[in-house]
């Protein structure tokens, strides 16, 4: 099956500070999702982007489909940022939609 | 997100116990998946439905059923709960064109 990489796996910083997070993927995709998974365990939609770039406040992401990544820039980092940044792309056809996941990204944000 | 609930929000359950795992949707999705969570393994499919009474299994489906009603519904069983499962489950579905949208998940624990 298709396989999802996260880079890094640990992530610390000081607030205020700029991040890059990377997702790899070993094959073609329908589209691609990060989502954040809060300290109370809620998984955030932030970016549903097969390809180009997004931007949202302080986040942006950025999927290149043709070399089979895609990255999530965190810009001025907060306390509240701490969490898991999951990658997730999606693939199949006709009724056989699936979403697989990285197995994320933890960062945490020092004050 | 207010589309998407799940209960219980928290199960404890005997091991050989059979037990019932509620997703409900508004927001008339086609397309509903369950996923469990673990340390070390991130989120992994268990089953996932393309419409109403039609499912198909994920990447770890043993010991486990579901059904689909109706589209709003989507129902996980364990069929006779083992210490193996007990994990968080969360619910996701999505529309056509439109990102995976996740409930706040479900802490089952099988002792």
């Amino acid at each position: 099956g298709i396989q999802v990489e996260q880079s890094p796996p640990d992530l610390i910083l000081q607030e205020g500070a700029n991040s890059t997070l990377r997702c790899n993927f070993s094959d073609s995709v329908n589209n691609l999702q990060w989502f954040h998974q809060n300290p109370w365990g809620q998984l955030i939609n932030l970016f549903y982007i097969p390809s180009g770039t997004k931007q949202n406040g302080r986040l942006s992401a950025t999927t290149v489909a043709t070399e089979r990544y895609s990255l999530l820039y965190i810009s001025s980092s907060q306390t509240t940022d701490s969490g898991v940044y999951f990658c997730a792309v999606e693939h199949g056809g006709g009724s056989n939609y699936k979403l697989t996941f990285g197995k994320g990204t933890l960062l945490t944000v020092n004050p | 997100d207010a589309g998407i609930t799940q209960s219980p929000r928290h199960k404890v359950t005997e091991t050989g116990t059979p037990v019932t795992l509620r997703c409900h949707q508004t927001e008339n999705h086609r397309y509903m998946y369950w996923y469990r969570q673990d340390p070390g393994h991130g989120l992994r499919l268990i089953h996932y439905s393309y419409g109403v009474k039609d499912t198909d299994k994920g990447e770890v489906s043993d010991g486990y059923s579901v059904s689909r009603s109706k589209t709003e519904d989507f129902l996980l069983t364990l069929e006779s709960a083992t210490s193996s499962q007990t994990s968080v489950y969360f619910c996701a579905s999505q529309g056509n064109g439109y990102g995976y949208t996740f409930g706040s998940g479900t802490r089952l624990t099988v002792v």
